[in-house]
Protein backbone atom coordinates (compact mmCIF):
# COMPACT_ATOMS: atom_id res chain seq x y z
CA UNK A 1 0.00 0.00 0.00
CA UNK A 2 1.25 3.28 -1.30
CA UNK A 3 1.65 5.71 1.92
CA UNK A 4 2.87 9.56 1.70
CA UNK A 5 3.75 11.03 5.03
CA UNK A 6 4.87 14.80 5.36
CA UNK A 7 7.24 16.71 7.66
CA UNK A 8 6.87 18.72 9.26
CA UNK A 9 3.03 19.13 9.50
CA UNK A 10 3.01 22.77 10.61
CA UNK A 11 5.34 25.13 10.21
CA UNK A 12 5.74 29.03 11.99
CA UNK A 13 8.68 31.08 10.71
CA UNK A 14 9.82 34.27 9.92
CA UNK A 15 10.20 36.30 7.15
CA UNK A 16 13.69 35.75 5.25
CA UNK A 17 14.40 32.33 6.55
CA UNK A 18 14.82 29.21 4.63
CA UNK A 19 13.66 26.20 5.25
CA UNK A 20 12.41 22.55 3.65
CA UNK A 21 9.46 20.31 3.76
CA UNK A 22 9.93 16.72 3.48
CA UNK A 23 7.47 14.29 1.55
CA UNK A 24 8.45 10.69 2.20
CA UNK A 25 6.54 7.73 0.36
CA UNK A 26 6.44 3.68 0.42
CA UNK A 27 6.38 2.14 -2.80
CA UNK A 28 7.79 2.78 -6.14
CA UNK A 29 6.74 5.99 -7.71
CA UNK A 30 7.67 7.86 -10.70
CA UNK A 31 5.83 11.06 -10.53
CA UNK A 32 5.51 13.18 -7.51
CA UNK A 33 2.88 16.68 -7.23
CA UNK A 34 3.30 19.52 -5.17
CA UNK A 35 0.11 21.52 -4.12
CA UNK A 36 -0.90 24.52 -2.54
CA UNK A 37 -4.05 25.04 -0.47
CA UNK A 38 -4.71 28.65 0.56
CA UNK A 39 -7.77 28.80 3.98
CA UNK A 40 -11.03 27.59 2.73
CA UNK A 41 -9.99 27.39 -1.11
CA UNK A 42 -8.83 24.87 -4.10
CA UNK A 43 -5.79 23.26 -4.58
CA UNK A 44 -3.03 24.84 -6.99
CA UNK A 45 -0.41 22.73 -8.82
CA UNK A 46 2.83 23.78 -8.22
CA UNK A 47 5.31 21.73 -9.16
CA UNK A 48 5.04 18.18 -11.45
CA UNK A 49 8.36 16.05 -11.02
CA UNK A 50 8.62 13.17 -13.18
CA UNK A 51 12.14 11.49 -12.83
CA UNK A 52 14.73 10.85 -10.51
CA UNK A 53 16.52 14.03 -9.68
CA UNK A 54 14.05 16.26 -11.18
CA UNK A 55 14.11 19.82 -9.50
CA UNK A 56 11.91 22.56 -10.63
CA UNK A 57 11.55 25.90 -9.55
CA UNK A 58 8.81 28.80 -9.39
CA UNK A 59 10.11 32.23 -7.30
CA UNK A 60 10.70 31.58 -3.52
CA UNK A 61 10.54 28.04 -3.65
CA UNK A 62 12.18 25.17 -5.34
CA UNK A 63 11.08 20.94 -5.62
CA UNK A 64 13.15 18.38 -6.00
CA UNK A 65 12.48 14.36 -6.44
CA UNK A 66 14.98 11.37 -5.16
CA UNK A 67 13.69 8.16 -6.36
CA UNK A 68 15.52 6.19 -5.06
CA UNK A 69 14.88 7.51 -1.51
CA UNK A 70 11.59 7.74 -2.14
CA UNK A 71 12.02 11.06 -0.86
CA UNK A 72 10.81 14.91 -2.26
CA UNK A 73 11.79 18.22 -1.14
CA UNK A 74 10.02 21.57 -1.34
CA UNK A 75 12.69 24.45 -0.31
CA UNK A 76 11.80 28.03 0.71
CA UNK A 77 14.02 30.47 0.61
CA UNK A 78 13.78 33.69 2.06
CA UNK A 79 10.42 33.49 3.31
CA UNK A 80 7.30 36.18 2.77
CA UNK A 81 4.38 36.27 4.14
CA UNK A 82 2.26 35.70 1.19
CA UNK A 83 3.82 32.04 1.46
CA UNK A 84 1.56 31.66 4.09
CA UNK A 85 -0.52 28.49 2.81
CA UNK A 86 -0.93 24.32 3.23
CA UNK A 87 1.12 22.41 1.06
CA UNK A 88 0.89 18.77 -0.05
CA UNK A 89 2.56 16.32 -1.88
CA UNK A 90 0.80 13.47 -3.79
CA UNK A 91 2.50 10.51 -5.45
CA UNK A 92 1.21 8.55 -8.26
CA UNK A 93 2.11 5.55 -10.92
CA UNK A 94 2.46 6.48 -14.51
CA UNK A 95 -0.06 2.93 -15.07
CA UNK A 96 -2.81 5.09 -12.96
CA UNK A 97 -2.58 8.83 -14.04
CA UNK A 98 -4.39 11.20 -11.84
CA UNK A 99 -5.25 8.76 -8.63
CA UNK A 100 -2.67 10.19 -6.48
CA UNK A 101 -2.06 9.14 -2.95
CA UNK A 102 -1.69 12.41 -0.57
CA UNK A 103 0.06 13.37 1.87
CA UNK A 104 -1.40 15.26 5.19
CA UNK A 105 -0.27 18.45 3.90
CA UNK A 106 2.25 21.04 5.79
CA UNK A 107 0.67 24.13 7.25
CA UNK A 108 3.53 27.36 6.57
CA UNK A 109 2.70 30.59 8.43
CA UNK A 110 4.92 32.86 7.70
CA UNK A 111 5.65 35.82 10.24
CA UNK A 112 6.41 39.18 9.62
CA UNK B 1 -14.96 31.56 -14.46
CA UNK B 2 -13.56 28.23 -13.21
CA UNK B 3 -12.88 25.63 -15.54
CA UNK B 4 -13.79 23.23 -12.94
CA UNK B 5 -17.07 23.97 -11.12
CA UNK B 6 -18.92 22.41 -8.35
CA UNK B 7 -22.23 22.87 -6.92
CA UNK B 8 -23.27 23.42 -4.47
CA UNK B 9 -20.33 25.11 -2.36
CA UNK B 10 -21.72 24.54 1.08
CA UNK B 11 -24.17 22.46 2.11
CA UNK B 12 -25.66 21.49 5.78
CA UNK B 13 -28.13 18.62 5.79
CA UNK B 14 -29.64 15.50 8.30
CA UNK B 15 -28.73 12.06 8.55
CA UNK B 16 -30.24 9.99 6.19
CA UNK B 17 -30.45 12.68 4.05
CA UNK B 18 -29.77 12.06 0.25
CA UNK B 19 -27.31 14.18 -1.27
CA UNK B 20 -25.90 15.26 -4.59
CA UNK B 21 -22.63 17.31 -4.97
CA UNK B 22 -22.52 18.29 -8.71
CA UNK B 23 -19.19 18.89 -10.80
CA UNK B 24 -19.16 20.70 -13.95
CA UNK B 25 -16.21 21.06 -16.22
CA UNK B 26 -14.96 22.92 -19.39
CA UNK B 27 -11.42 21.78 -20.11
CA UNK B 28 -12.08 19.06 -22.42
CA UNK B 29 -10.46 16.53 -20.07
CA UNK B 30 -11.87 12.80 -19.99
CA UNK B 31 -10.38 12.19 -16.71
CA UNK B 32 -13.34 13.29 -13.24
CA UNK B 33 -12.15 11.96 -9.72
CA UNK B 34 -14.22 12.98 -6.71
CA UNK B 35 -11.71 13.54 -3.59
CA UNK B 36 -12.19 13.93 -0.16
CA UNK B 37 -10.65 16.37 2.33
CA UNK B 38 -10.63 15.58 6.05
CA UNK B 39 -8.02 17.77 8.65
CA UNK B 40 -4.64 15.96 8.97
CA UNK B 41 -5.53 13.43 6.72
CA UNK B 42 -4.83 14.96 3.20
CA UNK B 43 -7.26 14.67 0.40
CA UNK B 44 -8.68 10.84 -0.31
CA UNK B 45 -10.16 9.38 -3.61
CA UNK B 46 -13.65 8.19 -3.58
CA UNK B 47 -14.70 7.50 -7.29
CA UNK B 48 -12.58 8.28 -10.60
CA UNK B 49 -13.95 7.83 -14.34
CA UNK B 50 -11.46 8.20 -17.29
CA UNK B 51 -14.65 8.08 -19.79
CA UNK B 52 -18.18 8.43 -19.68
CA UNK B 53 -18.74 4.15 -19.69
CA UNK B 54 -15.90 3.90 -17.29
CA UNK B 55 -16.56 4.46 -13.39
CA UNK B 56 -14.39 2.81 -10.89
CA UNK B 57 -14.01 3.13 -7.15
CA UNK B 58 -10.92 4.72 -4.90
CA UNK B 59 -9.97 4.19 -1.39
CA UNK B 60 -13.11 5.04 0.25
CA UNK B 61 -16.07 4.60 -1.67
CA UNK B 62 -18.35 2.81 0.63
CA UNK B 63 -21.66 5.26 1.14
CA UNK B 64 -20.23 6.95 -1.76
CA UNK B 65 -22.11 6.95 -5.88
CA UNK B 66 -21.44 8.68 -8.77
CA UNK B 67 -22.33 9.30 -12.02
CA UNK B 68 -21.01 10.55 -15.32
CA UNK B 69 -23.69 12.14 -17.24
CA UNK B 70 -21.18 13.45 -20.11
CA UNK B 71 -17.72 13.79 -20.32
CA UNK B 72 -17.98 17.52 -18.78
CA UNK B 73 -20.26 16.27 -16.04
CA UNK B 74 -19.42 13.37 -12.82
CA UNK B 75 -21.87 13.89 -9.97
CA UNK B 76 -21.15 12.38 -6.30
CA UNK B 77 -24.33 11.23 -4.56
CA UNK B 78 -24.96 10.47 -1.14
CA UNK B 79 -27.51 7.69 -0.85
CA UNK B 80 -27.78 8.22 3.26
CA UNK B 81 -25.83 11.04 4.58
CA UNK B 82 -24.29 10.56 8.12
CA UNK B 83 -21.95 12.72 10.17
CA UNK B 84 -18.37 11.14 9.22
CA UNK B 85 -19.74 12.37 6.12
CA UNK B 86 -18.70 16.28 7.28
CA UNK B 87 -15.82 16.82 5.28
CA UNK B 88 -14.86 19.14 2.05
CA UNK B 89 -15.44 17.66 -1.15
CA UNK B 90 -13.14 18.45 -4.16
CA UNK B 91 -13.79 17.44 -8.01
CA UNK B 92 -10.43 17.03 -10.41
CA UNK B 93 -9.94 16.51 -13.94
CA UNK B 94 -6.54 15.63 -15.48
CA UNK B 95 -5.92 14.84 -19.16
CA UNK B 96 -3.18 12.42 -19.61
CA UNK B 97 -2.12 14.20 -23.11
CA UNK B 98 1.59 13.83 -24.71
CA UNK B 99 3.54 14.60 -21.50
CA UNK B 100 1.02 12.49 -19.37
CA UNK B 101 1.72 14.13 -16.43
CA UNK B 102 -1.09 13.24 -14.55
CA UNK B 103 -1.70 16.57 -12.73
CA UNK B 104 -5.05 17.25 -11.43
CA UNK B 105 -6.64 20.06 -12.19
CA UNK B 106 -9.16 20.99 -9.06
CA UNK B 107 -12.44 22.69 -8.35
CA UNK B 108 -13.14 25.33 -5.53
CA UNK B 109 -14.91 22.70 -3.26
CA UNK B 110 -18.29 21.68 -1.64
CA UNK B 111 -18.14 21.94 1.88
CA UNK B 112 -20.85 19.48 3.46
CA UNK B 113 -21.76 19.32 6.89
CA UNK B 114 -23.91 16.12 8.24
CA UNK B 115 -25.82 16.72 11.39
Amino acid sequence: ELKVEQNPLFLSMQEGKNYTIYCNYSTTSDRLYWYRQDPGKSLESLFVLLSNGAVKQEGRLMASLDTKARLSTLHITAAVHDLSATYFCAVGRSSNTGKLIFGQGTTLQVKP
Amino acid sequence: DADVTQTPRNRITKTGKRIMLECSQTKGHDRMYWYRQDPGLGLRLIYYSFDVKDINKGEISDGYSVSRQAQAKFSLSLESAIPNQTALYFCATSDPGPDNTGELFFGEGSRLTVL
